[in-house]
């Protein structure tokens, strides 16, 4: 069965620290992969994805993941954070259930920059 | 803007008194989700319409109902709610179910039950 995990649960950043979350995934065939923001009192929107073709996939305001296929890692990097990158963080990677995709979401990491 | 809505934003509802989330979209997508999130925990999907084919999550409890009376529009009822039923609720589209296809999401409803 598909599954996501990210390790880290919370992280407090100061602004202009580099910033890089874990996602692992567990799957075996052909891998979508994507990263969700949930800035506070927002909704969840689209910060990346990976379909297929150059494992290092740019995103909006800075961010970019890197897909690694020999270790099942999909982690999300930014060089320099701001205090406005506060929020919660998903990786998904799209499942099967009743033959539709669904999204599966990792547990979130939770990030707080600090000015 | 094309756009996800969610109504209302914050609902408050008695222990076991039946309640409606109500989700709309422009989009016009073929797809639609409801999702549960508890507190620091990830979104759980509960169904999905793709058009008017329902689609329920096996661990969905049968006190979650949805109806979709046309494309735009996708309701979700919670029959007798728990406290255990507090949650915000997300509703999703996507204009398939492939793999590449991206879920664009609403605000949410924040259910609150007493």
């Amino acid at each position: 069965a598909q599954s996501v995990s990210q390790h880290n649960h919370h992280v407090i950043l100061s602004e202009a620290a580099s910033l890089e979350l874990g996602c692992n995934y567990s799957y075996g065939g052909t891998v979508n992969l994507f990263w969700y923001v949930q800035y506070p009192g927002q909704h969840l929107q689209l910060l990346l994805k990976y379909f297929s073709g150059d494992p290092l996939v740019k995103g909006i305001k800075g961010f970019e993941a890197e897909f690694i296929k020999s270790k099942f890692s999909f982690n999300l990097r930014k060089p320099s954070v701001q205090w406005s990158d506060t929020a919660e963080y998903f990786c998904a990677l799209p499942g099967v259930s009743g033959g539709y995709n669904k999204l599966i979401f990792g547990a979130g990491t939770r990030l707080a920059v600090h000015p | 803007d094309a756009m996800v809505i969610q109504n209302p934003r914050y609902q408050v509802t008695q222990f076991g008194k039946p309640v409606t989330l109500s989700c709309s979209q422009t989009l016009n997508h073929n797809v639609m989700y409801w999702y549960q999130q508890k507190s620091s925990q990830a979104p759980k999907l509960l169904f999905h319409y793709y058009d008017k084919d329902f689609n329920n999550e096996a661990d969905t409890p049968d006190n979650f109902q949805s109806r979709r009376p046309n494309t735009s529009f996708c309701f979700l009822d919670i029959r007798s709610p728990g406290l255990g039923d507090a949650a915000m609720y997300l509703c999703a589209t996507s204009g398939g179910t492939s793999g590449n296809n991206e879920q664009f999401f609403g605000p949410g409803t924040r259910l609150t039950v007493l």
